[in-house]
């Protein structure tokens, strides 16, 4: 069974641009979770995208955005980039909403913003 | 505000032995809790949890402790491998409330050949 895949692995982006990463999450699972990590926050939890609805929601401005399609494959988007946002970017799938256990992780996105 | 941190930063160990990886939380209201591996290059990956109504839980060759006393949590790695190389770090939450997750820091752990 093929694990979480996360496109692109890197992207360098310049203040004000825009970004949509992209997360296909492992087959049969249906909830779809957003992280940011670096080394001055660690992980962070973002938001998360049950049968293509928001479930949850982390502490980040609105610039921060994402959506699930209906084949469970999530997008992320953040707009008006900021230096601060270079961070490698973490999408993770389970079964279901909350389904912590069953969670399995993306080799993630490195963002770099310039 | 509320976090989670991890006392040791680095932590080296000679392989065979075993390994302690230590992590305070400061919400007590949180009542669940997962030690996640993370490989250079890889997202994390789940290793063990524990629900705040359990002191001890164990795995293969991991023991999670939960001391709510004193907010604090411990991963214990039995008969450590370098493949146990990895930066380890701690998550504090309520089940069913993913926005009120916390992720610690991270320890990275070394295993002497």
């Amino acid at each position: 069974k093929a694990g979480v895949t996360q496109t692109p692995r890197y992207l360098i982006k310049t203040r004000g641009q825009q970004v949509t990463l992209s997360c296909s999450p492992i087959s049969g699972h249906r909830s779809v979770s957003w992280y940011q990590q670096t080394p001055g926050q660690g992980l962070q939890f973002l938001f998360e995208y049950f049968s293509e609805t928001q479930r949850n929601k982390g502490n980040f401005p609105g610039r921060f955005s994402g959506r699930q399609f209906s084949n469970s494959r999530s997008e992320m988007n953040v707009s008006t980039l900021e230096l601060g946002d270079s961070a490698l970017y973490l999408c993770a799938s389970s079964l279901g909403s909350g389904s912590w256990e069953t969670q399995y992780f993306g080799p993630g996105t490195r963002l770099l913003v310039l | 505000g509320e976090s989670v941190g991890l006392h040791l930063p680095t932590l080296s160990v000679q392989e065979g032995d075993n390994s302690i990886i230590n992590c305070a939380y400061s919400n007590s209201a949180s009542d669940y809790f997962i030690w996640y591996k993370q490989e250079s290059g890889k997202g994390p990956q789940f290793i063990i949890d524990i629900r705040s109504n359990m002191d001890k839980r164990q795995g293969q060759r991991v023991t999670v402790l939960l001391n709510k006393t004193v907010k604090h949590l411990s991963l214990q790695i039995a008969a450590t491998q370098p493949g146990d190389s990895a930066v380890y770090f701690c998550a504090e939450m309520s089940k069913t409330s993913y926005d009120k997750v916390i992720f610690g820091p991270g320890t990275s752990l070394s295993v002497i050949p």
